[in-house]
């Protein structure tokens, strides 16, 4: 399997633009994640989806903040408008409950945003 | 609520010496508990899991990691560091059933000096 995959790997872009960040999970996983990782606050869990369908949306910061998924086999997190604050690392995540590996999550190489 | 405690956010051992990453867990119910490892400039990569099976788990690059209930604690070790080693290293734990929510550590940033 080609494991989770995101992109892009690398954005840079200047406050007050929209950022779109995109993930392909694992084929056959239910549950997908989207992450922030920043060096103040670790590692933060934003959304999580099951079968397509927000769960758990508690950890997006604000409502500049949107995440969808319209399918099995992609979801887009974006920001809008950027701000220099959100600069980080944003990884996407993904398990499948139905399948031995169960409750491991398996992330991306994950999306390196700057806001300048 | 489950928790886990990673303690020293910075470890440092010289090539050859032993790897200990220390990680200690709160949690009401029998816990799945997970190591993971993070080098520059890329995702996380699970290293090891347990899960209610044997208590000493092996993973991947020589690590291993021994469940220990009367400790509470899964502290994750390789014999001997190589520089390769040199990382971030995760502590996770969750809980069978499902999914349930898996939280983190903060992480143990690893040098390797040669």
């Amino acid at each position: 399997d080609a494991g989770v995959i995101q992109s892009p790997r690398h954005e840079v872009t200047e406050m007050g633009q929209e950022v779109t960040l995109r993930c392909k999970p694992i084929s056959g996983h239910d549950y997908l994640f989207w992450y922030r990782q920043t060096m103040m606050r670790g590692l933060e869990l934003l959304i999580y989806f099951n079968n397509n369908v927000p769960i758990d949306d508690s950890g997006m910061p604000e409502d500049r903040f949107s995440a969808k998924m319209p399918n099995a086999s992609f979801s887009t997190l974006k920001i809008q408008p950027s701000e220099p604050r959100d600069s980080a690392v944003y990884f996407c995540a993904s398990s499948g409950s139905g399948t031995p590996e169960g409750n491991t999550i398996y992330f991306g190489e994950g999306s390196w945003l700057t806001v300048v | 609520a489950q928790s886990v405690t990673q303690l020293g956010s910075h470890v440092s051992v010289s090539e050859g010496a032993l790897v200990l990453l220390r990680c200690n867990y709160s949690s009401s119910v029998p816990p799945y508990l997970f190591w993971y490892v993070q080098y520059p400039n890329q995702g996380l990569q699970l290293l090891l899991k347990y899960t209610s099976a044997a208590t000493l788990v092996k993973g991947i690059n020589g690590f291993e990691a021994e469940f220990k209930k009367s400790e509470t604690s899964f502290h994750l070790t390789k014999p001997s560091a190589h520089m390769s080693d040199a990382a971030e290293y995760f502590c996770a734990v969750t809980r069978s059933g499902g999914y349930q929510k898996v939280t983190f550590g903060t992480g143990t940033k690893l040098q390797v000096i040669p």
